[in-house]
């Protein structure tokens, strides 16, 4: 079974630009999350998938965005970008929503450097 | 709020050895998940151990078994028999049913030294 799939694991953004970076899960996976991971902050949830709806949300500005598709594909968007975007951004899948308890399973994450 | 603390920010241990990892969480609810998560060079998070919170026995997978003291709130790992492979981040992660997101400890890098 392949794992969880994240595109383009690099990528290097100019300020004020904007980047969508892509998420496969695990297949029959319905559950999509996302992490942000920065060496000050570590892991910081950004938000959760699931059947196409955002169950939650982090704390971040609006300019974090993702949405879901029906194949539960997910994507997130960051506009207007800034330096302290600058992080790796990972993906994580479930079979079900993550209060049912099942574990997560991470991609191998895409590396946004914004310069 | 749930919190998550692992208070070793690096440690180390000969190889073959045996190395504790330290975690404490905060949480008034009662039906919860706990989780450890490897992290080497590469950046894959993987899965070491799960452990869920009505389970008395502890979890074991191999060489990696945890200590979970529910009433201390305190979930420790320990590895047996370190390995080169085992060098990497450690994140101790909790989920509860009332909160739909995992929230990661600030990790614990481990050398294994040869």
């Amino acid at each position: 079974k392949a794992g969880v799939t994240q595109t383009p694991r690099y990528l290097i953004k100019t300020r004020g630009q904007q980047v969508t970076l892509s998420c496969s899960p695990i297949s029959g996976h319905r559950s999509v999350s996302w992490y942000q991971q920065t060496p000050g902050q570590g892991l910081q949830f950004l938000f959760e998938y699931f059947s196409e709806t955002q169950r939650n949300k982090g704390n971040f500005p609006g300019r974090f965005s993702g949405r879901q598709f029906s194949n539960s594909r997910s994507e997130m968007n960051v506009s207007t970008l800034e330096l302290g975007d600058s992080a790796l951004y990972l993906c994580a899948s479930s079979p079900q929503a993550t209060n049912s308890g099942n574990t997560i399973y991470f991609g191998e994450g895409s590396w946004l450097t914004v310069v | 709020a749930q919190t998550v603390t692992q208070s070793q920010p690096e440690m180390s241990v000969q190889e073959a050895e045996t190395v504790t990892l330290s975690c404490t969480y905060d949480t008034s609810e009662s039906n919860y998940y706990l989780f450890w998560y490897k992290q080497p060079p590469s950046r894959q998070m993987i899965l070491v151990i799960r452990q869920e919170a009505y389970k008395q026995q502890n979890a074991t997978e191999n060489r990696f078994s945890v200590n979970f003291q529910k009433a201390a709130k305190s979930f420790s790992l320990k590895i047996s028999d370190s390995q080169l492979g085992d060098t990497a981040m450690y994140f101790c992660a909790f989920l509860s049913g009332g909160y739909q997101k995992v929230t990661f400890g600030i990790g614990t890098k481990l050398q294994v030294i040869p």
